[in-house]
């Protein structure tokens, strides 16, 4: 009940196109979902979060659908660059500080120039 | 302002030998998470503090592995007697501690046990 499965491991895309990432969760207690981006070499960063009292959340070209009955959430990014090219993790938390922090296996996302 | 720091960055050790791993967290930031990444994997969560609760260990893989928080701020992992499988990248990350507050991470320390 604690996992947060991620899909494709794997994904690539032409440049201008869409990019999909899927989450899916079980426990209904999580209330965070954030989604993070990775470079190589370098630590997670906080791409993108939203709570399940909203369904959409858009930030520039990224955007966080979220399904609370079917628990999934997922990520779009939209008119895809080379340089978005990284290993995506979504992740959900719980918990009055945070505490059950759950993270997707990861998504390595190639965008092709 | 200053992000997470991890140190080292990298770090070459021989099997059988002890390493310390040290993160400083963003300053006022009361939660401090230790994972642990293998090659092209995903965060292998490892330990939790929260202020001066008594920290979630739960995620540590073996009594080999402990942490340690000093005065709310600094952290260090231990990992004795290290074993060829401990190479990975150790990864620190804070936050302010409140419900659903955003983890921040340091670059992590590469560790390769030969």
């Amino acid at each position: 009940q604690q996992q947060v499965k991620q899909s494709p491991q794997s994904l690539i895309v032409q440049k201008g196109g869409i990019s999909i990432i899927n989450c899916a969760y079980e426990n209904t207690a999580f209330d965070y979902f954030p989604w993070y981006q990775q470079f190589p070499g370098k630590g997670p960063a906080l791409l993108i979060a939203i709570r399940p009292d909203v369904s959409e959340k858009k930030e520039g070209r990224f955007t966080i659908s979220f399904n609370k009955s079917a628990k999934q959430f997922s990520l779009h990014i939209m008119d895809s660059q080379p340089g978005d090219s990284a290993t995506y993790f979504c992740a959900a938390s719980m918990g009055n500080y945070g505490q059950n922090f759950v993270f997707g296996p990861g998504t390595r996302l190639s965008v092709l120039p | 302002g200053a992000g997470v720091s991890q140190s080292p960055s990298n770090k070459v050790t021989e099997k059988g030998k002890d390493v310390e791993l040290r993160c400083d967290p963003i300053s006022g930031h009361t939660a401090l998470y230790w994972y642990r990444q293998s090659l092209g994997q995903g965060l292998e969560f490892l330990i939790y503090f929260q202020g001066n609760s008594a920290p979630d260990k739960s995620g540590l893989p073996s009594d080999r592995f402990s942490a340690e928080r000093t005065g709310g701020s600094v952290s260090t992992l231990t990992i004795q007697r290290t074993q060829q499988e401990d190479s990975a990248v150790y990864l620190c990350a804070s936050s302010r501690g409140g419900q659903g507050e955003t983890q921040y991470f340091g670059p992590g320390t590469r560790l390769l046990v030969l």
